[in-house]
């Protein structure tokens, strides 16, 4: 049970190049969602996921997309990169059976110049 | 909306010293309540957690009591050690954005010897 994955786990991108963080869990959890942290911000929502097929936005969406193909996985898509996205990014699944408690991956740290 | 505000730091103690690490939140409906800790260069471990009102959550001599009539989950240890260095964040859940976490900024504890 490898619980909740991430890959990679840092990246350099260059503005307006895009690219996608691998997120999959292994644990059926129904739920899963996508955080940045920032110096000073705490982690703040960019998506989430209620299930396969259904996706919202969080509380900064701005410059990203995902889609829930499956249970296990949640990719996250960089559009055109800009600095401001420079952040490491935490993806996070939880469930029902689990009173909802958030389990966290590894993060990815990306930097764009 | 849901909001989660906790007291800046970063807050320095010395060894054995008693913490408080306090945490008010607003939101429209029955949240859950959770402590986060981590620890440098790390990702994120649930530290604690409370479902609903006058629940205590406990873990590692660290304690929070869901306050529903003062909005509170103010985090407590009677006695520091270094190795409790880290930032902790307050969250909180609730169905409104699949049950993914609003969190607050953190507080950087440092405790010396």
């Amino acid at each position: 049970n490898a619980g909740v994955t991430q890959t990679p786990k840092f990246q350099v991108l260059k503005t307006g190049q895009s690219m996608t963080l691998q997120c999959a869990q292994d644990m059926n959890h129904e739920y899963m969602s996508w955080y940045r942290q920032d110096p000073g911000m705490g982690l703040r929502l960019i998506h989430y996921s209620v299930g396969a097929g259904i996706t919202d936005q969080g509380e900064v969406p701005n410059g990203y997309n995902v889609s829930r193909s499956t249970t296990e996985d949640f990719p996250l898509r960089l559009l055109s990169a800009a600095p401001s996205q420079t952040s490491v990014y935490f993806c996070a699944s939880s469930s029902l059976a689990d009173s909802y408690e958030q389990y966290f991956g590894p993060g990815t740290r990306l930097t764009v110049t | 909306g849901d909001s989660v505000t906790q007291m800046e730091g970063p807050v320095t103690l010395s060894e054995e010293a008693f913490l408080t690490i306090n945490c008010t939140y607003t939101a429209t409906g029955y949240p859950s309540l959770f402590w986060y800790v981590q620890y440098p260069g790390e990702g994120l471990q649930l530290l604690l957690k409370a479902t609903k009102a006058d629940d205590k959550g406990s873990n590692k001599g660290f304690e929070a009591t869901y306050r529903k009539e003062t909005t509170s989950f103010h985090l407590e240890k009677g006695s520091v050690q270094v190795s409790d260095s880290a930032v902790y964040f307050c969250a909180l859940s609730d169905h409104g954005s699949g049950y993914a976490l609003n969190f607050g900024k953190g507080t950087s504890l440092l405790v010396t010897p």
